[in-house]
């Protein structure tokens, strides 16, 4: 157990739709990214915030938004859902921004779209 | 821009066995590389986190080497057991830039 929670586990939406998935960093840790990962593939980097603002940000549209919570708590968003945004959706914790420590990554969201 | 690439992309062992799974990276410049367990559907678990002025680290029947300047990383098994079936990740942090996963390696150890 890493102490890095996310809700929910399961999640079935239909094309065009939007969601929202949640995650609870690890107690104490003020940096939460987030990744997706395809089926047989390693995750790839959508974002990452620190202090409640985003710090970085991959290769995904802006469909794909999010939040940060002063609790360090965070949302990820996506709007108009594609077939392909079917994916494990992972977040990842750790304690401060550009030091190079262990990232503790909760269990995931397993997102179907049909 | 960093590629992560492990060999192979899955391999199948009797019980027993010691085992190498690789990972090699283009850009030498790193802080530090990790290796991560996952099973099928869930999330990654760290097992071994090696900072880039280290030559390797050990937990229990896991040991995982760097060489930075060849830009390879190795995780050796060793007396594999079915319960080691998972897929196995490496991924490198650059430090201020996010991690950067291979497609990993996915062992199965036969009883």
């Amino acid at each position: 157990e890493t102490g890095v929670t996310q809700s929910p586990t399961h999640l079935i939406k239909t094309r065009g739709q939007q969601v929202t998935l949640r995650c609870s960093s690890q107690s104490g840790h003020n940096t939460v990214s987030w990744y997706q990962q395809a089926l047989g593939q390693g995750p790839q980097f959508i974002f990452q915030y620190y202090r409640e603002e985003e710090n970085g940000r991959g290769n995904f549209p802006p469909r794909f938004s999010g939040l940060q919570f002063p609790n360090y708590s965070s949302e990820l968003n996506v709007n108009a859902l594609e077939l392909d945004d079917s994916a494990l959706y992972l977040c990842a914790s750790r304690g401060l921004a550009g030091q190079p420590d262990t990232q503790y990554f909760g269990p995931g969201t397993r997102l179907t779209v049909l | 821009k960093q590629e992560v690439t492990q060999i192979p992309a899955a391999l199948s062992v009797p019980e027993g066995e010691n085992l190498v799974l690789n990972c090699s990276f283009t850009d030498s410049a790193i802080y530090n590389l990790q290796w991560f367990r996952q099973d099928p559907g869930k999330g990654l678990t760290s097992l071994l986190l090696i900072q880039s002025s280290q030559r390797e680290q050990t937990s229990g029947r896991l040991n995982a080497s760097l060489d930075k300047s060849s830009g390879r990383s190795t995780l050796y098994i060793a007396a594999s057991q079915p319960g080691d079936s998972a897929t196995y990740l490496c991924a490198v942090d650059s430090g201020n830039t996010p991690l950067v996963f291979g497609k990993g390696t996915r062992l199965s150890v036969i009883a």
